[in-house]
């Protein structure tokens, strides 16, 4: 089975600044999807970004980026330019490649990211 | 990415009464999951809704607690059964289909509270 690791609990950054969130995962599989997810305090899950693991090329998003190390299975996502409305709970997932009922996602326990003005 | 509204957005319960949630699309999805997350928590799937045969649970999860229709392709429900405090969390139903990469998008969740 698969399983996904955020160690970090809490994290803090400053308005304007640079933060990366850190993700660890767990798998047999060399084909897979990984994800990350918002949820601010209206509890709604907002895709932020997605890795398929058969790409090298590092997945961005205007101001979001990933650091995909297949070999070390690692995962993180790097925020530029922090803003008030980033502050929010962040959920790194997991999806195998198969469709139907293994096609379900694996979180993380999720960080809380506050921002500073 | 697919439109999803789940009704209701919140309610309080009490014990051992049920309650069921909607999830609806705005366009046909192949799959549609719902997942359970407890306070303070991280996601946890309860069961797949597969249109037109038996959702499919997850280890610790029951058919008689958390009953799930899928009728079509864009309509489901979760029924929580026999309430229990324990059973405060919030229900989110969630999307993956074709012309989605392999993504799921999920409801803005229902908040449930029981007493």
């Amino acid at each position: 089975a698969q399983t996904v690791t955020q160690s970090q609990p809490e994290m803090s950054v400053q308005e304007a600044e640079t933060v990366t969130l850190s993700c660890t995962y767990d798998t047999s599989e060399s084909d897979y999807y990984l994800f990350w997810y918002k949820q601010p305090p209206s509890r709604q899950m907002i895709l932020v970004i997605r890795q398929e693991a058969y790409k090298q090329q590092n997945a961005t998003e205007n101001r979001f980026s990933v650091n995909f190390q297949k070999a070390a299975k690692s995962f993180s996502l790097k925020i530029s330019d922090s803003q008030l409305g980033d502050a929010a709970m962040y959920f790194c997932a997991y999806r195998s490649l198969n469709t139907g009922a293994n096609s379900k996602l694996t979180f993380g326990k999720g960080i809380t990211l506050s921002v500073r003005p | 990415s697919a439109v999803i509204s789940q009704k209701p957005s919140r309610d309080i319960c009490q014990r051992g009464t049920s309650l069921t949630i909607q999830c609806q699309v705005d366009s046909q999805v192949t799959m549609m999951f719902w997942y359970r997350q407890q306070p303070g928590q991280s996601l946890t799937l309860i069961a797949t809704a597969n249109q037109g045969s038996e959702a499919t649970y997850e280890s610790g999860f029951v058919i008689d607690k958390f009953p799930i229709s899928r009728p079509n392709l864009t309509f489901s429900t979760l029924t929580v059964s026999n309430m229990s405090p324990e059973d405060s969390s919030i229900y989110l139903c969630s999307v993956e289909g074709q012309g989605y990469q392999e993504t799921q998008y999920f409801g803005p969740g229902t908040r449930l509270l029981v007493l």
